[in-house]
């Protein structure tokens, strides 16, 4: 596609229940990024992936977040027993290689944990 | 480790101001700068980089910003302000090996007023 695509663009979930979230990158790019984007924290870095490995998952907030992505291409962040404070905007963004510096975003999946 | 500290969470302006966004950063290594711009409800879109090479970045939509090594700062500037300025603006900071992995600043919120 044109750019970076991420669904849903919006998710309201109950607590304890678990979520994906999808990114679909620029064609061609290898490196894929997770970020979340909140009113406490702001802007963080979450994971990246280079191809279909995870060389840093640094900024994973717990072990009720996971990552895959598969044929080097689409993404899926997962959340399970998801909390009030993982709401935030979810930001997937992809660039040409890690080394690349130009990276390009999504327009986020907004959730809500009610 | 990297950090970025932004000056200001609001700055408002009047139309045709000067715009003056202030960014300082802590980094180890030579840093990569970026200053990004979030518009209600969208992604962040990159305005100007720096890398290496000249220290006086120009981006898109007349913003420019100047790398000063000794004062570890990356203020973004643009000489007359436009209603269509009003946005979030993020500095971030990378390390030349991960390019894409951004550290972010807190974020400016600007506004300007007729």
């Amino acid at each position: 596609g044109a750019g970076v695509s991420q669904s849903p663009s919006n998710k309201v979930t109950e607590k304890g229940k678990d979520v994906e979230l999808r990114c679909d990158p620029i064609s061609g790019h290898t490196a894929l990024y997770w970020y979340r984007q909140s009113l406490g924290q702001g802007l963080e870095f979450l994971i990246y992936f280079q191809g279909n490995s995870a060389p840093d998952k640094s900024g994973l907030p717990s072990d009720r977040f996971s990552a895959e992505r598969t044929g080097g291409s689409v993404s899926t962040l997962t959340i399970q027993r998801t909390q009030q404070e993982d709401s935030a905007v979810y930001l997937c963004a992809s660039s040409l290689a890690i080394q690349d510096t130009e990276a390009f975003f999504g327009q986020g999946t907004r959730l809500t944990v009610v | 480790a990297q950090s970025v500290t932004q000056l200001g969470s609001h700055v408002s302006v009047s139309e045709g101001a000067l715009v003056l966004l202030r960014c300082n950063y802590s980094s180890s290594v030579p840093p990569y700068l970026f200053w990004y711009v979030q518009y209600p409800n969208q992604g962040l879109q990159l305005l100007l980089k720096y890398t290496t090479g000249a220290t006086l970045v120009k981006g898109i939509n007349g913003f420019e910003a100047e790398f000063k090594k000794s004062e570890t700062s990356f203020h973004l500037t643009k000489p007359s302000a436009h209603m269509s300025d009003a946005a979030e603006y993020f500095c971030a900071v990378s390390d030349g090996n991960q390019g894409g992995k951004l550290i972010f600043g807190q974020g400016t919120e600007l506004s300007v007023k007729p």
